[in-house]
């Protein structure tokens, strides 16, 4: 069966230090992949997608996340976190179902930022 | 530019009552999607469209139903809530199965 986990249920970084998200999937064939964050009150905001081609990809907000295949796995990275980044942090994959694409979420990352 | 947009955004209930979530957007899209968020699950799809006039379940729909009467509207019913069914609803849209999904800012809802 398709799964998403998301290992880390909560983490705290300093402003500027740098982060790594991790995600690991479960899914028969190539996968479409995406990351979402979600702060506060707000609905889910898409980060970056994988769907093929180079394994790194690039999102908004200087997020980055590489996919690899033999690792079963689409870990999310920045930088130098800023204290605007503290949010939860959605790994999504794409399955085919039913013959259409649907959403299988991972549990979330809370990420907490000191200053 | 609204996207995709949900009312009410919060609502408390009684045990046995009922209520219709409505989702709107504005990109013409052809699928929607209804969720339910709950801590530490995540995201799981109760209900989705890939049209007009069409519905199906998802992973954890009972409980719920759903019409797509027009293309741009998806609303969510209740018809007897229970306090299981307390949680935060995001409505959910993309062009067609594949493509990025765009959310809705939740409504929350408490069932007592």
């Amino acid at each position: 069966a398709q799964s998403v986990t998301q290992p880390d249920i909560h983490i705290t970084v300093s402003e500027g230090a740098s982060l790594e998200l991790r995600c690991n999937y479960s899914y028969g064939a190539t996968p479409y992949l995406f990351w979402y964050v979600q702060s506060p009150g707000q609905g889910l905001q898409l980060l970056l997608k994988y769907f093929s081609g180079d394994t790194l990809v690039q999102g908004i907000k200087g997020f980055e996340a590489e996919f690899k295949r033999s690792q079963s796995s689409f870990n999310l990275r920045k930088p130098s976190v800023h204290w605007s980044d503290a949010a939860e942090y959605f790994c999504a994959v794409g399955a085919s179902s039913g013959g259409y694409n649907k959403l299988i979420f991972g549990a979330g990352t809370r990420l907490a930022v000191h200053p | 530019n609204a996207g995709v947009t949900q009312t009410p955004k919060f609502r408390v209930l009684k045990t046995g009552q009922s209520m219709t979530l409505l989702c709107a957007q504005d990109m013409n899209h052809e699928y929607m999607y209804w969720y339910r968020q709950d801590p530490g699950m995540g995201l799981r799809l109760i209900h989705y469209s890939v049209g007009e006039g069409t519905t199906a379940k998802g992973e954890v729909p009972d409980g719920y139903n759903v019409s797509r009467l027009k293309k741009q509207n998806f609303l969510l019913g209740l018809e007897s809530a229970a306090p299981s069914q307390t949680s935060v609803y995001f409505c959910a849209s993309n062009e067609r199965g594949g493509q990025p999904q765009h959310f809705g800012d939740g409504t929350r809802l408490s069932i007592l």
